[in-house]
């Protein structure tokens, strides 16, 4: 079967790091996504990771460990508005290679 | 800029009423997707697309249908609503993925239909 796993909420203060997990299992991976969701708005994509080891753009990273069933999205100095929800996302080839699956949801609140 | 836009963004329908979600982009993408999001349950999707006239069921498919008729437009259908049906819906684009690259999908701004 398929199954993403993330913690449902994550609380941090203002200039510090966080680290989402998510696991996954899926029977054939085929890509890996984190989407930011802010509250009452469409979510926006953020990064993609394919291949394992660490994706850097900006502030945020992704981690993706495919022998582990593992990724991480990393937060580094966290500003106010990075208060939002950070979806888990694969993409498996049993879904025509393009739907993806997503997880629940961790939903971040930065405080100052 | 990529935009996926979505008929309405609220929506009050009676129970048993057909209703129609319509999603249009404009960026050309093969692929389409209608979920559904819901407190403590995410983002499901309901059907996708990934050209013309051609639809594939996903996680939660019951008691919906969609169309395709031209390859920018999407609509969802509830044939007879129900108060279950209550919930976000957000459509999303993407372009069909060559092996291991990167089809980010694109989100429209989501309908909220409630069902009395």
């Amino acid at each position: 079967g398929q199954n993403i796993d993330q913690p449902t909420e994550m609380t941090a203060t203002e200039g510090a790091i966080v680290q989402i997990n998510c696991t996954y299992q899926t029977s054939g991976f085929n890509g890996l996504f984190w989407y930011q969701q802010h509250a009452g708005e469409a979510p926006t994509f953020l990064s993609y990771n394919v291949l394992d080891g660490l994706e850097e753009k900006g502030r945020f990273s992704s981690f993706l460990s495919r022998s582990k069933g593992y990724s991480y999205l990393l937060l580094k100095e966290l500003q106010m508005k990075d208060s939002a929800s950070y979806l888990c996302a694969v993409r498996d080839l049993g879904q025509a290679g393009t739907a993806l699956i997503f997880g629940k949801g961790t939903t971040l609140s930065v405080s100052s | 800029d990529v935009k996926v836009t979505q008929s309405s963004r609220y929506l009050v329908k009676r129970t048993g009423e057909k209703v129609f979600l319509e999603c249009v982009q404009d960026m050309d993408h093969e692929n389409m997707f209608w979920y559904r999001q819901d407190p403590g349950l995410g983002l499901r999707l309901i059907y996708f697309s990934y050209d013309v006239k051609m639809k594939e069921k996903g996680d939660i498919p019951e008691g919906y249908s969609v169309s395709r008729e031209k390859k920018e437009r999407f609509s969802l259908i509830l044939e007879s609503a129900s108060t279950n049906q209550t919930s976000m819906y957000l459509c999303a684009s993407s372009f069909r993925p060559l092996a291991g690259t990167n089809n980010e999908q694109f989100f429209g701004p989501g309908t909220r239909l409630t069902v009395l």
